[in-house]
């Protein structure tokens, strides 16, 4: 039973720059979310994806943005990159759900260095 | 608003001792999820434990111990008789009911636990 993947695992870019990273849920799993963890936080919830469209999202600009694909996996997208968005980039996985109890399961996650 | 603190930031132990990480949540609903959080150095989140905001009773899983207590507004973690694997940033987080999604979660700033052989 394959979890979740994300790609790359780590990538350096220049500010200004723009990138996308890459997720594909567990199997089974229709949701997928996303988090931006700095050095030393917790993980902040950045949005969230079923059915193909943005259902949730936290306090971030409009320069990230994300897609869902027919398969569940899912693109984070970030414009025009500043030194700040330097972070770990997790990705959740769960079955939707409004009930408050659905576990998320996180990928490995992807390091973003911007220079 | 919702808000988890995880006043402990590091601790550390010795092997076979037992240690008791805190976490204090603030939530205005009456239902809601409380989940533990294991990120070894790899950076992976491992999913530990969920309790939902109507079971208040205790949960034993192995060397793992939860105590969740609504009066205090708090969802201890206790592992007995840690062990080196142990080592690793642990966080709690908590979600609510929400309409049309998934709960998003909200994350303490994480308990980073080493444990010395």
């Amino acid at each position: 039973d394959a979890g979740v993947t994300q790609s790359p695992t780590h990538l350096i870019k220049t500010r200004g720059q723009q990138v996308t990273l890459r997720c594909s849920p567990k199997s089974g799993h229709d949701t997928v979310s996303w988090y931006q963890q700095a050095l030393g936080q917790g993980p902040q919830f950045i949005f969230q994806y079923y059915e193909e469209e943005e259902r949730q999202r936290g306090n971030f600009p409009d320069r990230f943005s994300g897609h869902q694909f027919p398969n569940y996996s899912s693109e984070l997208n970030v414009n025009a990159l500043l030194l700040g968005d330097s972070a770990l980039y997790l990705c959740a996985s769960s079955l939707f759900g409004t009930s408050g109890q659905e576990t998320q399961y996180f990928g490995p996650g992807t390091r973003l260095l911007v220079l | 608003a919702q808000k988890v603190t995880q006043a402990q930031t590091e601790i550390s132990v010795v092997e076979k001792e037992d240690v008791t990480l805190d976490c204090v949540y603030e939530t205005r609903d009456t239902t809601y999820y409380l989940f533990w959080y294991k990120q070894p150095p790899s950076g992976e989140l491992v999913f530990l434990i969920r309790r939902n905001s109507f079971d208040e009773q205790n949960e034993i899983s192995g060397r793992y111990s939860w105590n969740f207590q609504k009066s205090t507004s708090s969802f201890n973690f206790t592992i007995t008789a840690s062990q080196v694997v142990d080592s690793a940033v642990y966080f709690c987080a908590l979600s609510e009911v929400t309409t049309g999604a998934n709960s998003k979660l909200t994350f303490g700033k994480g308990i980073t636990l080493s444990v010395r052989p």
